[in-house]
């Protein structure tokens, strides 16, 4: 059964730069037909994508924050990672890593438990 | 990019009645070459992270009870949960993939009455 987990600073600055970890476990992100993305969701409100990427380095992201996320994979120890620069506590979510079928937006059936990030000085 | 609105935003039902949410798109999420609806449903109990339950607009997942289905075609949508129990508690989220950024409606608060 495959099992995502998120892991990373809880608390970052404003205007520094955060980044989180996705580990898979009991299954490899080595495989065509899947893509892996992370997905936000700040506190009593709804669901952001982020953007997702391939395990062959190929990434998709949502315009709204293109500009300050960078995805990234390290295939051979079955992670995924995101960047984001430039924070305000408009940041301030919990992060979730998940996977998607087929197409990087596409529904997601896996989901890590969150990681919760707070931008506060 | 697609906006997602679901009604109501909260819902009160009492145990074993139906419960009703309903999702409307901006525009047709429905492939027309393939004739398919490009809609999800998600459960988010409290505390934890989004459960698939439904894909393709009416394809429960596995492992998903019965009583809960999905219908609708286009640019609205419905999530029935036909006899509600105590564990059905939680928010309700539709999310359109017919088009990036894929985007989720504001969700519904599902409770018992």
């Amino acid at each position: 059964q495959l099992q995502l987990q998120e892991s990373g600073p809880g608390l970052v600055k404003p205007s520094e730069t955060m980044s989180l970890t996705c580990t898979a476990s009991g299954g490899s992100i080595i495989i065509d037909n899947y893509y892996w993305g992370w997905i936000r969701q700040p506190p009593g409100r709804g669901l952001e994508w982020i953007g997702s990427i391939h395990y062959s380095g190929s990434t998709y992201y949502n315009p709204s924050l293109k500009s300050r996320v960078t995805i990234s994979v390290d295939a051979s120890k079955n992670q995924f990672s995101v960047t984001m620069k430039s924070v305000t506590v408009a940041d301030t979510a919990m992060y979730f890593c998940a996977r998607a079928h087929t197409v990087p937006y596409r529904y997601f059936d896996y989901w890590g438990q969150g990681a919760l990030v707070t931008v506060s000085s | 990019d697609i906006v997602m609105t679901q009604s109501p935003d909260s819902l009160a039902v009492s145990l074993g009645e139906r419960a009703t949410i309903n999702c409307k798109s901006s525009q047709s999420v429905l492939y027309n070459s393939n004739n398919k609806n490009y809609l999800a449903w998600y459960q988010q109990r409290p505390g934890q992270p989004p459960k698939l339950l439904i894909s393709w607009a009416s394809t429960r997942e596995s492992g998903v009870p019965d009583r809960f289905s999905g219908s609708g075609s286009g640019t609205d949508f419905t999530l029935t949960i036909s006899s509600l129990q105590a564990e059905d508690v939680a928010v309700y989220y539709c999310q359109q993939y017919y088009d990036s950024p894929c985007s989720f409606g504001q969700g519904t608060k599902l409770e018992i009455k």
